[in-house]
């Protein structure tokens, strides 16, 4: 079982370049989303969606977008990337929209921006 | 005040020993409750839910305090390989966003 796929694990980009963190998921999960993770700051919301169609904002959506096409997929773009966005990025997915908390995480997508 | 708050640590207790985590959360409308493991450089990953009645699975026990606002977990006779960061995790009835607390770091020592 593949579980949650993202790609790709790491990337470096320069002050403007837009780029797309892929996000894929093979288990039928209805709920997907994702969090940057940042030193002392924790697990933070960026965007999640209940299922294909529908995306909604989290705790930091700005600077990103998302959209959701299939079940499967969910990827995350950065507009114009600044430093700020430095993190490491997790896709997670969920089989229960209504308690999101048995959360399913890919491996994280390491990014760096110069 | 943080929705969620955790002690970072770290805690460095001695192989065998018995070692708590505690987690305070602030919005009392908060439903769900879960504790993950997080190793180095690795995702987050499901280490057991917390029910109202409290629960166990092998040398974890999870509890949850409504009245106090909290929930805590044990290990007992800690491993080495228990080394990692735990992470609090609550939501509420019917909200679609989870949220997390920033991990409490466990280091198991020989």
């Amino acid at each position: 079982n593949a579980g949650v796929t993202q790609t790709p694990k790491f990337q470096v980009l320069k002050t403007g370049q837009s780029m797309t963190l892929q996000c894929a998921q093979d288990m039928n999960h209805e709920y997907m989303s994702w969090y940057r993770q940042d030193p002392g700051m924790g697990l933070r919301l960026i965007h999640y969606s209940v299922g294909a169609g529908i995306t909604d904002q989290g705790e930091v959506p700005n600077g990103y977008n998302v959209s959701r096409s299939t079940t499967e997929d969910f990827p995350l773009r950065l507009l114009s990337a600044a430093p700020s966005q430095t993190s490491v990025y997790f896709c997670a997915s969920s089989s229960n929209y209504k308690n999101t908390g048995e959360l399913f995480f890919g491996e994280g997508s390491r990014l760096t921006v110069l | 005040r943080k929705e969620v708050e955790q002690d970072p640590g770290p805690f460095n207790v001695p192989e065998g020993a018995t070692v708590a985590f505690n987690c305070t959360y602030s919005n009392s409308a908060s439903q769900s409750f879960f504790w993950y493991r997080q190793d180095c450089r690795k995702e987050p990953k499901l280490l057991m839910s917390v029910y109202s009645s409290g629960n166990e699975d092998g040398r974890f026990t999870a509890q949850l305090n409504r009245a106090s606002q909290y929930i805590s977990l044990l290990i007992r006779d800690s491993k080495l390989s228990d080394s990692a960061t735990y992470l609090c995790v609550v939501n509420r009835k019917g909200y679609q966003k989870v949220t997390f607390g920033i991990g409490t770091k466990l280091q198991v020592i020989p």
